[in-house]
């Protein structure tokens, strides 16, 4: 049971926009605690999508976006493409569990 | 570049020991967080483990007092001796640098691949 509630899944056309949530509650994302985005294609690591609730690591289109209030976060693709393909994972701290909390995973299709 | 390799992973018997090792190349070890994340077959990632560059540890509850971090500065390498191994240890184990400005907002920049525990009950 992940303490970051994000939707099974979402879908969209190629072009189209998805946002994806990310819930937690006041003992991490509502305690002003960053959040970082991370996409993991089939069979492969997870890479930093986003870090720091809105900042994108070199080499990463800016059709990925990201804000956070209160105690959600939000991920947008925008331009939707087949290779965004991919389970995406939210990520902050949780001051009651002294650890770093991963979302419950969210798998975007593109039809 | 940076590139971190794991390996040690294997398939073992319930209440059995495993040594994971991170191979780094990159960065100095001793001088990063460097940490363990997990990710059970079909489930999304758990934090395990962190060292701090100046040593201090830190365990997720699920696996304090029976695995241990630890790394080998001459050897650049990041280690993970995992004991009294359950059922629900068995993951794809990575390794990972942390970064940020305060160990509250660490998110993991640099991943490995990945190694396979299976832990057989």
């Amino acid at each position: 049971q992940s303490v970051l509630t994000q939707p099974p899944s979402v879908s969209g056309a190629p072009g189209q926009r998805v946002t994806i949530s990310c819930t937690g509650s006041s003992s991490n994302i509502g305690a002003a605690y960053d959040v970082h985005w991370y996409q993991q294609l089939p069979g492969t690591a997870p890479k930093l999508l986003i870090f720091d609730n809105i900042n994108r690591p070199s080499g990463v289109p800016d059709r990925f976006s990201a804000s956070k209030s209160g105690t959600s976060a939000s991920l947008a693709i925008t331009g939707l493409q087949a290779e965004d393909e991919a389970d995406y994972y939210c990520q902050s701290y949780d001051t009651s569990l002294s650890a770093y909390v991963f979302g419950s995973g969210t798998k975007v299709t593109v039809l | 570049e940076v590139q971190l390799v794991e390996s040690g992973g294997g398939l073992v018997q319930s209440g059995g020991s495993l040594r994971l090792f991170c191979a780094v190349s990159g960065i100095t070890v001793s001088s990063e967080f460097m940490s363990w994340v997990r990710q059970a077959p079909g489930k999304g990632p758990e934090w395990v483990s962190v060292i701090y560059s100046g040593g201090t540890t830190y365990y997720a509850d699920s696996v304090k007092g029976r695995f241990s971090i630890s790394r080998d500065n001459s050897k650049n390498t990041l280690y993970l001796q995992m004991n009294s191994l359950r059922a629900e240890d068995t993951a794809v184990y990575y390794c990972a640098r942390q970064r940020g400005q305060y160990y509250y907002y660490h998110y993991m920049d640099v991943w490995g691949k990945g190694t396979t525990v299976t832990v057989s009950s």
